[in-house]
């Protein structure tokens, strides 16, 4: 794989609390970014990353915030989680140009009640 | 925005039979990409086709891009229970434009 880790893996959190997932990789790559993939929907783009501080909005990008202080870091935060946000996440980078091939982490399953 | 459909949703195949799922996007493709998710897994990278018209082989999975680069299929013959998984296409309308994914094709095997 391409050295990608996320955490947590499972997570069970209330509504109205913040929650933050982060995406861990160990090679240094420039671009990164966040899905959240539900039934019938397919991935649908988040947030996304080209280097340290630069980020921008993808399609679903209402009730999250993200940050990269650091290249091996891309933390994604529900501010006030809502029932609406259960989903399973997955992070995601290219070793190139952003409309390369890109290499997926193993995902976070998020339950809000 | 770019849209990407796939069709079918689903797919039921009895094991040893072909069939072929379908990927639509609303604009032209600088490329398209197939992505294979195992149940409980997340997705991989399959391959990525560039060229209009261009067909490519990975053993019993043939992926063309249409003339007009705005369709791809997979077509998968003699399926096994080993081809069990969610498909998904991803487009890009050109280079530095972010990937769109599908809706994906969920395939079920009944041996």
């Amino acid at each position: 794989d391409a050295g990608i880790t996320q955490s947590p893996r499972h997570k069970v959190t209330e509504t109205g609390t913040p929650v933050t997932l982060r995406c861990h990789q160990t090679e240094n790559h420039r671009y990164m970014y966040w899905y959240r993939q539900d039934p019938g929907h397919g991935l649908r783009l988040i947030h996304y990353s080209y280097g340290v501080k630069d980020t921008d909005k993808g399609e679903v990008s209402d009730g999250y915030s993200v940050s990269r202080s650091k290249t091996e870091d891309f933390l994604l935060t529900l501010e006030s989680a809502t029932s609406s946000q259960t989903s399973v996440y997955f992070c995601a980078i290219t070793r190139g140009a952003e409309t390369d091939t890109q290499y997926f982490g193993p995902g976070t399953r998020l339950t809000v009640l | 925005g770019q849209q990407v459909m796939q069709i079918p949703q689903y797919q039921h195949v009895q094991e040893g039979e072909d069939f072929t799922t379908y990927c639509n996007s609303s604009t032209t493709l600088s490329n398209i990409q197939w992505y294979k998710q195992r149940p409980g897994g997340h997705p991989v990278f399959l391959i990525q086709l560039v060229k209009s018209g261009e067909v490519k082989k990975q053993k019993r999975l043939t992926f063309q891009f249409g003339e007009a680069k705005k369709n791809s299929s997979l077509h998968i013959t003699a399926t096994q229970t080993t081809d069990v998984g969610t498909y998904f296409c991803a487009g890009a309308k050109a280079a530095g434009n972010k990937l769109t994914f599908g809706g994906g094709t969920r395939v079920l095997v009944k041996p």
